[in-house]
């Protein structure tokens, strides 16, 4: 059965760093993209951007969505299955709940969530 | 900037069909596009309903249908039921990688 589960809430002020995490079972970690989603309060859902681990880093792939290029980081641990959302500089405007997602079989939409994480930054 | 839309609002009768669709500001939505639909309760992550255009997720209903109607995605549900009012995300591959959301359409069943 695939699972993602995403860390713990967090609570920040601005300026500091973060990093949240998606540790993925189920399936080969590293044959499969995994997104990040925003969800800010009130508001709908947003594609941040998405990585593709791959066997050894050469394969590994990145895209980010223009808004969020820049501003977030996204990175992998094949060693354990996890994959990562980091803010070098956290700005209020950061406050959301953020969702990891996986694509199905046919690599287009997801098929898969984390529970999401909520960083408030304040 | 290429905008996806969606309806910010809808509502329906119990029993009743509703069309809820998504389009861009620039363009036709096609297959090419793989739209795919996700419902949202508050609190809760999104389920996925539908993905590349019409195939249903495990477990989904066959209440739900996904289609391409003209130059729009579209997501039809037949015999609505109370736990259907939810909001409804619909997902455009924009190519290069990169997906965008809608902006959510929120189902009122009434």
């Amino acid at each position: 059965e695939v699972k993602l589960v995403q860390s713990g809430p967090e609570v920040k002020k601005p300026g500091d760093s973060l990093k949240i995490s998606c540790k993925g079972s189920g399936y080969k970690f590293t044959n499969s993209w995994i997104a990040w989603v925003r969800q800010m309060p009130g508001k709908g859902l947003e594609w941040v951007g998405m990585i593709y681990p791959g066997d050894s880093d050469g394969d590994t792939s990145l895209r980010y969505s223009p808004s969020f290029q820049g501003q977030v980081t996204i990175s992998a641990d094949n060693s354990i299955s996890i994959a990562y959302l980091q803010w070098s500089s956290l700005k209020a405007s950061d406050t959301a709940v953020y969702f990891c997602a996986r694509p199905g079989h046919t690599g287009y939409g997801f098929d898969y969530w984390g529970q999401g994480t909520e960083v408030t930054v304040s | 900037q290429t905008v996806v839309t969606q309806e910010p609002s809808f509502s329906v009768s119990p029993g009743g069909t509703v069309r809820l669709t998504c389009g861009l500001t620039t363009g036709s939505v096609s297959t090419s596009h793989y739209p795919s639909w996700y419902q949202q309760t508050p609190g809760q992550p999104p389920r996925t309903l539908i993905y590349t255009t019409n195939t249903r997720s495990s477990g989904v209903p066959d209440r739900f249908s996904g289609s391409i109607l003209g130059n729009r995605a579209a997501l039809t549900i037949t015999g609505a039921q109370a736990d259907d009012e939810s909001d409804y995300y619909c997902m455009l591959y924009m190519g290069s990688g990169i997906s965008v959301f809608g902006g959510g359409t929120k189902l009122t069943v009434l």
